[in-house]
């Protein structure tokens, strides 16, 4: 079955440019979405079709897509964007979601 | 305002059954594919299951097929999950989410309902 892969934890400092990859088998020739979830919260989708953006998220946000890895990029990391981000993408009428990342920003 | 709100769940033994509903408003809801996703205490995401707009065809995750059905009634607005043969990895919040445009992404979440499959 198919599996996408993230880092357990990425740490960035306030006002610097986090980074969290999300890999898998040929990942660049599929669509991947990003999903911010913090704590006893529901998640939100904050990318999708690799590079969109939903209404209401901010411009820090942004996303890539090719080779084996799809990269979630939050530039200017504010305090309120710690928590678990997911990437998902579809396989075979299947969806997969990564094991999560968690973004301490300190 | 969209909204997803899901109901159902509570405590049940293994080997017993549930059936989850989401009771969706704010937008056309025969229009969309819908998704249901689980998670467990302290873990990620999963994908669970999904179903089109006119509820002819449905997709399962291996772990759930078989034992999982989804269904809508576009006429009440309702998506429905309706699970069988639990066991105690069943344990999880299950979220009802809304595709955005079948791209596969959900721009909705309900709240979810939390399933614990315990003796």
């Amino acid at each position: 079955s198919y599996e996408l892969t993230q880092p357990p934890s990425v740490s960035v400092s306030p006002g610097q440019t986090a980074s969290i990859t999300c890999s898998g088998g040929k990942l660049g020739d599929k669509y991947v979405c990003w999903y911010q979830q913090k704590p006893g919260q529901s998640p939100v989708l904050v990318i999708y079709q690799d590079t969109k953006r939903p209404s209401g998220i901010p411009e820090r946000f942004s996303g890539s897509n090719s080779g084996n890895t799809a990269t979630l990029t939050i530039s200017g990391t504010q305090a309120m964007d710690e928590a678990d981000y997911y990437c998902q993408a579809w396989d075979s009428s299947t969806g997969v979601f990564g094991g999560g990342t968690k973004l301490t920003v300190l | 305002e969209v909204q997803l709100v899901e109901s159902g769940g509570g405590l049940v033994q293994p080997g017993g059954s549930l059936r989850l509903s989401c009771a969706a408003s704010g937008f056309t809801f025969s229009t969309y594919w819908m998704h249901w996703v689980r998670q467990a205490p302290g873990k990620g995401l999963v994908w669970v299951s999904r179903i089109n707009s006119d509820g002819s065809s449905t997709n399962y995750a291996d772990s759930v097929r078989g034992r999982f059905t989804i269904s809508r009634d576009n006429a009440k607005n309702t998506l429905f999950l309706q699970m069988t043969s639990l066991r105690a990895e069943d344990t999880a919040v299950y979220y009802c989410t809304r595709d955005l445009l079948n791209s596969g992404s959900y721009d909705y979440w309900g709240q979810g309902t939390l399933v614990t499959v315990s003796s």
